[in-house]
């Protein structure tokens, strides 16, 4: 199955919002509510930010927020703040595995 | 607290067998699914498996299936990842995750 698409790299200034989109096909974003999203500074291990599409593991902040239309998943990041600089990754489930999209650079103006 | 602890760094030679740990506590160990990722230097996430330790159902991704082994033993609440004749090309760092929390990744080496 092939990788998921994001844009390599994203922008924007403090305060302002901003967001990922993480298309996949019929077969995977579309057909599940199983999409994922996670946050990855250098260095670090990825740090779930949503899963099951929208939903916030708990100690989240609320300006992370997740939804779906069609093949498409969305990440948007409100308020936006200098630690969110990182590296953004999606997934989805499709037919017993998973599949990642191949990561978004956010950087904050 | 939950968590996921993974075994520490490890440095093997081309052809040496490996296993790697993900023990999990603070929540019911058989409930989840736990999967793992590789991140090859520099590069993106890839997920290799997932393993549901209440019945050891085991799926793998095509691009890792009869590369490596995904099991787990339950009476410890802990996860294994493992390669029986290990190649430069499996460098890389190795996380295990359930749907809302990950490991904080064991970094295999491989070279002569």
């Amino acid at each position: 199955q092939s990788a998921l698409t994001q844009p390599a790299s994203v922008s924007g200034s403090p305060g302002q919002s901003i967001t990922i989109p993480c298309t996949g096909t019929s077969s995977d974003v579309g057909d599940y509510n199983s999409v994922s999203w996670y946050q990855q500074h250098p260095g670090k291990a990825p740090k779930v930010m949503i899963y099951d599409v929208s939903n916030r593991p708990s100690g989240v902040s609320n300006r992370f927020s997740g939804s779906k239309s069609g093949n498409t998943a969305s990440l948007t990041i409100s308020g936006l703040q200098a630690e969110d600089e990182a590296d953004y990754y999606c997934s989805s489930y499709i037919s017993s595995t998973v599949v990642f999209g191949g990561g978004t650079k956010l950087t904050v103006l | 607290e939950v968590q996921l602890v993974q075994s520490g760094a490890e440095v093997k030679k081309p052809g040496e067998s490996l296993k790697i740990s993900c023990k999990g506590s603070g929540y019911s160990f058989t409930s989840y699914w736990i999967g793992w990722v590789r991140q090859m230097p520099g590069k993106g996430l890839e997920w290799m498996g997932i393993i549901y330790p209440g019945d050891s159902d085991t799926r793998y991704s095509p691009s890792f299936q009869g590369q490596v082994t995904i099991s787990a033993d339950k009476s410890i609440s802990t996860a294994y990842l493992q390669w029986s004749s290990l190649k430069a090309s499996d460098t890389a760092m190795y996380y295990c995750a359930r749907q809302d929390l990950w490991g904080q990744g064991t970094l295999v080496t491989v070279s002569s």
